[in-house]
């Protein structure tokens, strides 16, 4: 099956910076590549995602980029605030698959 | 538009023990997925309904089942508890038909077993 790996698993950041995290999936039928964010005692809530015909996509602060040649793909957040501050969790799919594989989560922390 | 609801959203249930946990998904969402959320596993699939029937199972034993209803709401059962199954159990709904398309999660029920 579909195998998600996520770095790092910690990141700290300082406020206004950048933070980059990295996941890489296996199954090359993977076309499907949601980001979720999780705060503490919260339910995952959607961020950003991407489909495998787009390489890049931009939501405000927030972009992912997807290589789907070297099966990875990125999530970028600029100009980083506290609010930033919670774990974020990559996942892959594939097509009308609806199982989503999430990686094991990055916990970010915006220091001020 | 109500979220996905999830009862209960916490329970604690001895060793041996059997439990069922409910989702009523989004209106006009046909699929449900479970998911369980531990600190050591992260969130691992345990299966996917779409119109009453299983669409795909994850790697977990035959002790977790689950079901859906007419109405789209699910159920999912775990017998002859073990410690090791306490968790946060995680429902999401979706559209369900085509492509994937966002999965939008309940806040979660909290198994604990003593």
């Amino acid at each position: 099956g579909e195998n998600v790996e996520q770095h790092p698993s910690t990141l700290s950041v300082q406020e206004g910076d950048s933070a980059v995290i990295k996941c890489t999936y296996s199954d090359s039928a993977s076309n499907y590549f949601p980001w979720y964010k999780q705060e503490l005692g919260k339910r995952p809530q959607l961020i950003i995602d991407i489909r495998s015909n787009v390489g890049e996509k931009k939501d405000q602060r927030i972009a992912v980029t997807l290589n789907k040649t070297a099966k990875h793909f990125s999530l970028h957040i600029t100009e980083t605030q506290p609010e930033d501050s919670a774990v974020y969790f990559c996942a892959a799919s594939i097509g009308v698959d609806y199982k989503l594989s999430f990686g094991a989560g990055t916990t970010v922390t915006v220091r001020a | 538009k109500a979220g996905v609801t999830q009862t209960p959203r916490y329970l604690i249930k001895t060793r041996g023990q059997q439990v069922t946990l409910s989702c009523s998904p989004i209106s006009g969402h046909r699929s449900v997925s479970w998911y369980q959320q531990t600190p050591g596993q992260g969130l691992q699939f345990l299966f996917e309904y779409f119109s009453e029937t299983q669409r795909n199972k994850g790697n977990f034993p035959g002790r977790f089942s689950g079901r859906q209803f007419s109405n789209s709401r699910s159920e999912m059962n775990v017998s002859t508890l073990e410690l090791g199954d306490s968790a946060l159990y995680l429902c999401a709904s979706s559209l369900g038909a085509g492509t994937n398309t966002e999965a939008f999660f309940g806040q979660g029920t909290r198994l604990t077993v003593v």
